[in-house]
């Protein structure tokens, strides 16, 4: 089956610096990876994904990238803000027949210092 | 409002007991998901549901059982049979034909 790996497991930056969490997976099938945002004691929410035809895909100071050939996807948060702390998953999904199942990395806690 | 909700929040057992996590959506959403997630993991997939009357089991199943009566209600029961209950249980949904999961609140369910 799929396995995806996540990196760094913890993650602290400085208010207005970039943040860089990466992601590998093993499965080369997979065509679609989400990234989600999960707050203290509540569910995942969905902040960005890319398909296996692109590269990149940016939306505001949120960006993903992807590399196939190496199996690797990143996300990338610019001008960091405080209320940008939270866990961020990464996952990858293989489409089999009419089910989409997502396979998660183990997260990274970022923390923002104002 | 359209979502997903789950209840309780927070749910307390005695061991050997079997407990059933209720999740609900007015999404419309055809596929459901029931999802673990322990301390610094990732969420691992218990069951899910393409269908009415359907369903399928997930990586670590083992110890659960799942219903799917009505397409708005996929309730999750965690059996005496389950080693390691303590956890908080999440319950997702999808429309058909798209990729995106979205995510209900969340149950922490706490095994005494």
């Amino acid at each position: 089956g799929e396995n995806v790996e996540q990196h760094p497991s913890t993650l602290s930056v400085q208010e207005g610096d970039s943040a860089v969490i990466k992601c590998t997976y093993s499965d080369s099938a997979s065509n679609y990876f989400p990234w989600y945002k999960q707050e203290l004691g509540k569910g995942p929410q969905l902040i960005i994904d890319i398909r296996s035809n692109v590269g990149e895909k940016k939306d505001q100071r949120i960006a993903v990238t992807l590399n196939k050939t190496a199996k690797h996807f990143s996300l990338h948060i610019t001008e960091t803000q405080p209320e940008d702390s939270a866990v961020y998953f990464c996952a990858a999904s293989i489409q089999s027949g009419s089910a989409r199942q997502l396979t998660f990395g183990s997260g990274t806690q970022l923390t923002v210092l104002p | 409002d359209g979502g997903i909700t789950q209840s309780p929040k927070y749910l307390f057992r005695k061991e050997g007991q079997n407990v059933t996590l209720s999740c609900e959506q007015n999404l419309n959403h055809d596929a459901m998901y029931w999802y673990r997630q322990d301390p610094g993991q990732g969420l691992r997939l218990i069951y899910y549901s393409q269908i009415v009357n359907d369903f399928q089991k997930g990586d670590i199943a083992e110890g659960y059982s799942v219903s799917r009566e009505k397409k708005e209600s996929f309730p999750l029961t965690v059996t005496s049979a389950q080693k390691n209950p303590t956890a908080f249980y999440l319950c997702a949904s999808k429309n058909r034909g798209l990729d995106t999961q979205y995510f209900g609140p969340g149950t922490r369910l706490t095994v005494l």
